[in-house]
C-alpha cells in the first residue's frame, strides 16, 4: 500500500481536460513540494512536473500541477494520445524520512 | 544531453548478493547526488536510496536499510548498488536517477532517468 494515494485510473476523450490527484497527509503533501511523473510502458519515467507547479523545458504547459492542504493534483488539458501512460505523485516524508510515491494512476486517451 | 545507463542486473538466489551500476554523462556527475528507484514487476515507483554529490551523505529507505549500499566513483562517473541479503520482494526494475541538487533536500525534483536494469531474486 502506497504512503500517497491515487486513483488507479482514469479517462478522457481527445481535447478533453482530465485531472488526477494525489492524497497524502500532514507528513508529506502538506509541508512539501510535489513532484509529478510520466511512465510510458516500458519506459524510464519522465519528470512532468516539480515543485508542485513548475515544468522542465520540454513539457508542455497542457500539464499543470497544484496543491491545498494534504492533496495535490495534476491536471492535463487538451488530451492528446500520447498522454497515454501511467502518472505518479512523489513527495519527501517527514514522518518516514524518505521520499515517497503514490501508487500510479493509469490514464487512458478513448 | 544527460544519459544514464544501469546495467548488471541478472537472476540471483535468495540470500546472495549483487552489484548494479549507472554510468553517468551529459553533465558534470560530482557536483549532483543521485538515486536509487525501483518498480516491481506491475507494481508502482519505490524509492530505495540516495548518495550525496561526494559521497559522504547516504540515505535509505526502511525496506532495504542495513542490507543494500549506494556508493559512487566520481572518476569514473558511475553511481553503484551493493544489494546483499536478497529476498524475492526485492525483484524490480532498478532505475537510477539524477538529482537537481548535491544534497539530499526535500525540493528534489529527480530531473533525469536511466531506462533501469532488471534484478530477479529466484531459486
Amino acid at each position: 500500500q502506497s504512503v500517497l494515494t491515487q486513483p488507479p485510473s482514469a479517462s478522457g476523450t481527445p481535447g478533453q481536460k482530465v485531472i488526477i490527484s494525489c492524497s497524502g497527509s500532514s507528513s508529506n503533501i502538506e509541508p512539501n513540494p510535489i513532484n509529478w511523473f510520466q511512465q510510458v510502458p516500458g519506459t524510464a519515467p519522465k519528470l512532468l512536473i516539480y515543485n508542485i507547479n513548475l515544468r522542465p523545458s520540454g513539457v508542455p504547459d497542457r500539464f499543470s500541477g497544484s496543491k491545498s492542504g494534504t492533496s495535490a493534483s495534476l491536471a492535463i488539458s487538451g488530451l492528446q494520445s500520447e498522454d497515454e501512460g501511467q502518472y505518479y505523485c512523489a513527495s519527501w516524508d517527514d514522518s518516514l524520512d524518505a521520499w515517497v510515491f503514490g501508487g500510479g494512476t493509469k490514464l487512458t486517451v478513448l | 544531453q544527460v544519459q544514464l545507463v544501469e546495467s548488471g542486473g541478472g537472476v540471483v538466489q535468495p540470500g546472495r548478493s549483487l552489484r548494479v551500476s549507472c554510468a553517468a554523462s551529459g553533465f558534470t556527475f560530482n557536483k549532483y547526488g543521485m538515486h536509487w528507484v525501483r518498480q516491481a514487476p506491475g507494481k508502482g515507483l519505490e524509492w530505495v536510496a540516495f548518495i550525496s554529490n561526494d559521497g559522504n551523505n547516504k540515505y535509505y529507505g526502511d525496506s532495504v536499510e542495513g542490507r543494500f549500499t549506494i556508493s559512487r566513483d566520481n572518476s569514473k562517473n558511475t553511481l553503484y548498488l551493493q544489494m546483499n541479503s536478497l529476498t524475492t520482494e526485492d525483484t524490480a526494475v532498478y532505475f537510477c536517477a539524477k538529482s537537481s541538487f548535491m544534497i539530499l533536500v526535500t525540493h528534489d525534483a529527480f530531473d533525469d532517468w536511466g531506462h533501469g536494469t532488471l534484478v530477479t531474486v529466484s531459486s
